[in-house]
C-alpha cells in the first residue's frame, strides 16, 4: 500500500531548530517531496531528494533514508514567518504514470 | 521561472450551477497536469491527472461525470464542476509538471476557492 506519515503539530521557539519527520511506503519510490503550505495558499516546493543523504538549502535541509523508508525536514533559526504546514510526499510510479502519495501535513507553530 | 496561474482566484456560485477553472504554465510547457481539493486543515487530495490531448484519470471516488477536465494544450487544463452543491465547496488546486527527463517537481498554481450557496 501507499502511505505517509507525519505528525500532525509541531510548537518551536523563534531562532530554535525544529526536525519534521516523515516515515514512508511507497511502492515504486522515487523520491520524496517537502513542500510548505501557509494557511489559504497553494504549496511551495522546499525539496526534493532521491538520494540518501542531506541536502542542505539555507535555513532549510531535508534528510533521507531509502532503506529505512523515513526522512526529516530540518528548520534552523526560525522565524514567525515559518509558522505553516509542511506538506512530506512521496513520489510513486506505478506503470507508465508517477504522482504524488501525500501526508496530511505537520503544523508547525513558532512562538516568539 | 515554472509559474502556474489559475483563474479565478475565488469563485461563488449557486447550488446546480457549473463553474470552470482554468489553470495554465505560464513559462514552461506542462505535459501532465493534476487537480486537487483541499478541505479546511486537510491535507491535499488528487482528483485526477490530466496529460494533455489525452483523456484524464481519475482517482477512485471521484466522479468524472461531475468533475470534468480538459487538457487541450501544453499550457491549459480546465476543471468543470458540474451542478454544484454545497459539499463542493473547497479549495481547488492545480500544479503542472514539465515532460522534461527527469523533471518530477509539480509546480502549484495559487488555487481557486469555491463557495456553493
Amino acid at each position: 500500500g501507499q502511505n505517509i506519515d507525519q505528525p500532525t503539530e509541531m510548537t518551536a521557539t523563534e531562532g530554535a531548530i525544529v526536525q519534521i519527520n516523515c516515515t514512508y511506503q511507497t511502492s515504486g519510490f522515487n523520491g520524496l517531496f517537502w513542500y510548505q503550505q501557509h494557511a489559504g495558499e497553494a504549496p511551495t516546493f522546499l525539496s526534493y531528494n532521491v538520494l540518501d543523504g542531506l541536502e542542505e538549502k539555507g535555513r532549510f535541509s531535508s534528510f533521507l533514508s531509502r532503506s529505512k523508508g523515513y526522512s526529516y525536514l530540518l528548520l534552523k533559526e526560525l522565524q514567525m514567518k515559518d509558522s505553516a504546514s509542511y506538506l512530506c510526499a512521496g513520489l510513486a510510479y506505478a506503470g507508465n504514470n508517477r504522482k504524488l502519495i501525500w501526508g496530511l501535513g505537520t503544523s508547525l507553530a513558532v512562538n516568539p | 521561472g515554472a509559474v502556474v496561474s489559475q483563474h479565478p482566484s475565488w469563485v461563488i456560485c449557486k447550488s446546480g450551477t457549473s463553474v470552470k477553472i482554468e489553470c495554465r504554465s505560464l513559462d514552461f510547457q506542462a505535459t501532465t497536469m493534476f487537480w486537487y481539493r483541499q478541505f479546511p486543515k486537510q491535507s491535499l487530495m488528487l482528483m485526477a491527472t490530466s496529460n494533455e490531448g489525452s483523456k484524464a484519470t481519475y482517482e477512485q471516488g471521484v466522479e468524472k461525470d461531475k468533475f470534468l477536465i480538459n487538457h487541450a494544450s501544453l499550457t491549459l487544463s480546465t476543471l468543470t464542476v458540474t451542478s454544484a452543491h454545497p459539499e463542493d465547496s473547497s479549495f481547488y488546486i492545480c500544479s503542472a509538471r514539465t515532460g522534461l527527463a527527469g523533471g518530477h517537481e509539480q509546480y502549484f498554481g495559487p488555487g481557486t476557492r469555491l463557495t456553493v450557496t
